[in-house]
C-alpha cells in the first residue's frame, strides 16, 4: 500500500527565518508530486508538480522554492518566510496528470509565521 | 480570477435528506470534474469524479452532474448521514498540453443534522 508521510505537523517560523517542508511517498514508483497550500479562510492552491527527480515546475509564485532529491521525496522551502506564507501546506501525490487523476494527499503541515 | 466556484459556503440538511452542491467553473479547456470531501483535520480525499464525455457519473448515495454548456456541475447527496459532514471541495482539470494542475474551489462546509 501507498504511504505519504509530511513533516514536521506544525511550525512556527519568525518572519524572515529559512523554512525547509518535507515529503515522502512509499510504495508506488515514480509518482507525480505536488505542493498545495492553503491560507487560512483560503482557497487550496497548486504552488509546485515534479513528474521526474529533478524536475519541478512551479505553478504559482509565493516566493518558495521546491525540489524532488530523489523519487520519492519532495521539499519545499524558502530561505525567508513571510507572514503571508502562513497557512496549511499539503503534499500530494497522482498516477498521471493531478489534472485528470486521483489527488492522495498527506496529512499536511501548518505553518504560523510571526 | 477564480477559476472554480463554489457559491455556498456552507450547507445545513437533516438526516435523511437530499442535498445538492454546486459548482461554476470558467475554463473552457476543463474537462474533469471532481468532488473531495475534507474531514476536520483530515486531509481531502476523493469522493467522486466525472469526465466531460459523460453528464452523469452515479456511486451509492452520491451522483455528478456536468452542465459543460451552463460550465457547471454539481454534487446530489441522497439519504443524507450525519457522516456526510464535512468540508466538499469542488475541483477541475484540463487535458490540453501540459497540464497537471487540478484547480480547487474553497469549499462547502456541509453540516448534517440528526
Amino acid at each position: 500500500a501507498q504511504t505519504i508521510h509530511q513533516w514536521p505537523v506544525a511550525e512556527i517560523k519568525a518572519v524572515g527565518s529559512p523554512l525547509s517542508l518535507g515529503c515522502t511517498i512509499k510504495g508506488k514508483s515514480s509518482p507525480n508530486l505536488y505542493w498545495y497550500w492553503q491560507a487560512t479562510g483560503g482557497t487550496l492552491q497548486q504552488l509546485f508538480y515534479s513528474i521526474t527527480v529533478g524536475q519541478v515546475e512551479s505553478v504559482v509564485q509565493l516566493n518558495l522554492s521546491a525540489s524532488r532529491p530523489k523519487d520519492d521525496q519532495f521539499i519545499l522551502s524558502t530561505e525567508k518566510l513571510l507572514l503571508s506564507h502562513s497557512g496549511f501546506y499539503l503534499c500530494a501525490w497522482s498516477l498521471g496528470r493531478a489534472s485528470q487523476n486521483t489527488l492522495y494527499f498527506g496529512a499536511g503541515t501548518r505553518l504560523s509565521v510571526l | 480570477g477564480q477559476q472554480v466556484k463554489q457559491s455556498s459556503p456552507s450547507l445545513t440538511v437533516q438526516e435523511g435528506g437530499i442535498l445538492i452542491l454546486n459548482c461554476d467553473y470558467e475554463n473552457d479547456m476543463f474537462d474533469y470534474f471532481a468532488w473531495y470531501k475534507k474531514y476536520p483535520d483530515n486531509s481531502p480525499t476523493l469522493l467522486i469524479s466525472v469526465r466531460s464525455n459523460v453528464d452523469k457519473r452515479e456511486d451509492g448515495r452520491f451522483t455528478v452532474f456536468l452542465n459543460k454548456s451552463g460550465k457547471h456541475f454539481s454534487l446530489h447527496i441522497t439519504a443524507s448521514q450525519p457522516e456526510d459532514t464535512a468540508v466538499y471541495l469542488c475541483a477541475a482539470g484540463g487535458s490540453g498540453g501540459s497540464n497537471y494542475k487540478l484547480t480547487f474551489g474553497k469549499g462547502t462546509l456541509l453540516t448534517v443534522t440528526p
